[in-house]
């Protein structure tokens, strides 16, 4: 069975400095991963998707995760946070070939100016 | 193409009504999944259609909820009789050729009092 696990729930940064939400995972083969961004008041929206092309994946608005397999981790990163930035944000597994996604619980981002 | 479009975008009921929630899917896009987003659960996967036939309802919390896909442009997520506890955003997602990638809409906040 696959899972994701996001080890902060909230997450606080200065406008400028790099931001770390962290993502570990677990599955039986070698997973799909995701993350998702979420703007208060607003639907998901992909961040940025690995399949097993390359472990550096680089998504929208200057993000990027490395899958780690050692690890089992796929962390999101930033170099420099934007206050538009704010948001929650999803690290999501994809459960097979099923189409299906499974997400985890969320990491709120705070960014202060 | 607009998106996946979700209506209402608010529903406010009554407990023992019955609502109904709508989703026009992307042009083309033969997945179609139902969530609900609640702080205590996270965002839960309800069911999910493949080409407007239901491939896994085993989200849907009791017999009260309901969904259709009459065509590949139209959904419905019926709650009868609702009860407060159904209070949560519900979204509608859908995929197509890539089907690890789900587009949202920016869902329905319903709230039953």
């Amino acid at each position: 069975a696959q899972s994701v696990t996001q080890l902060d729930s909230h997450v606080s940064v200065s406008e400028g400095t790099p931001v770390l939400l962290r993502c570990n995972y677990s599955s039986s083969y070698s997973p799909s991963l995701f993350w998702y961004v979420q703007h208060p008041n607003k639907g998901l929206q992909l961040l940025l998707k690995y399949t097993s092309a390359a472990t550096l994946v680089k998504g929208i608005n200057g993000f990027e995760a490395e899958f780690k397999k050692s690890e089992t981790s796929f962390h999101l990163t930033k170099p420099s946070a934007h206050m538009s930035d704010a948001a929650e944000y999803f690290c999501v597994v994809g459960a097979s070939n099923t189409g299906k996604l499974i997400f985890g619980q969320g990491t709120t981002l705070q960014v202060k100016p | 193409d607009a998106g996946v479009i979700q209506s209402p975008r608010h529903e406010v009921t009554e407990m023992g009504q019955e609502v109904t929630l709508r989703c026009k899917p992307i042009s083309g896009h033969d997945y179609l999944f139902w969530y609900r987003q609640t702080m205590m659960r996270g965002l839960e996967l309800l069911i999910y259609f493949n080409n407007n036939v239901p491939i896994d309802d085993s989200g849907m919390p009791e017999d009260r909820f309901s969904a259709k896909m009459p065509n590949a442009s139209f959904s419905t997520l019926k709650i009868q009789p609702s009860e407060p506890r159904d209070s949560a955003v519900y979204f509608c997602a859908t995929s197509g050729a890539d089907r690890d990638i789900q587009y949202f809409g920016a869902g329905t906040r319903l709230s039953v009092l």
